[in-house]
């Protein structure tokens, strides 16, 4: 597609249940992204796929976090047994390679509301 | 481990007024440095970023921002703020060489009044 593409955009969940996020990079891009966005507390680096490398899972804050990338393109990430704090907005962003001369291009993100 | 400080959180200036937005990084080695924007309601998009030569880099709208090394700094500026510059800024930055990971700073949200 012509850019990084999330779904939902909105997710309302209740406390307890799992969710589950995806995204959908840029064709061709083989670095993958998960940030979480919370109300002052900027982007918090949850995830980075590179290719068909070990993902650098050093971002996920508990074991109820995890993400899968399929195929080297779409990227699902999990959120088990939602509490209240996992409330936020969930950005996924691409490159086009996991080199450090690439730029990173976002998505419009999920709103997680966990009630 | 990597890290990046956006030391202004919240910034209000009236048009016209400059801008200069701070950025510190906190790695030795050789970075690639980026600030991000964010208008409101919109995704984030790249300003500016840095990879290698002139220190001096400008962006889109008239944003430039200026590596200095030995500060660890990679500071956004611009002559001029308008009314349309009103949005939430985030620094980058990626470990050259690294896997790839990109961090970025706790983001400084600009406010322009008309």
């Amino acid at each position: 597609g012509a850019g990084v593409s999330q779904s939902p955009s909105n997710k309302v969940t209740e406390k307890g249940k799992d969710v589950e996020l995806r995204c959908d990079p840029i064709s061709g891009h083989t670095a993958l992204y998960w940030y979480r966005q919370s109300l002052g507390q900027g982007l918090e680096f949850l995830i980075y796929f590179q290719g068909n490398s070990a993902p650098d899972k050093s971002g996920l804050p508990s074991d109820r976090f995890s993400a899968e990338r399929t195929g080297g393109s779409v990227s699902t990430l999990t959120i088990q047994r939602t509490q209240q704090e996992d409330s936020a907005v969930y950005l996924c962003a691409s490159s086009s390679r996991s080199g450090g001369r690439t730029e990173a291009f976002f998505g419009q993100g999920t709103r997680l509301t966990v009630v | 481990a990597q890290s990046v400080s956006q030391h202004n959180h919240h910034v209000i200036l009236s048009e016209a007024a400059s801008l200069e937005l701070g950025c510190n990084y906190s790695y030795g080695g050789t970075v690639n440095l980026f600030w991000y924007v964010q208008y409101p309601g919109q995704h984030l998009q790249l300003l500016l970023k840095y990879f290698s030569g002139d220190p001096l880099v400008k962006g889109i709208k008239g944003f430039e921002a200026e590596f200095i090394k030995s500060k660890f700094s990679f500071n956004l500026r611009k002559p001029s703020v308008q009314w349309s510059d009103t949005a939430e800024y985030f620094c980058a930055v990626k470990v050259s060489g690294n896997t790839g990971k990109l961090i970025f700073g706790q983001g400084t949200t600009l406010q322009v009044k008309p």
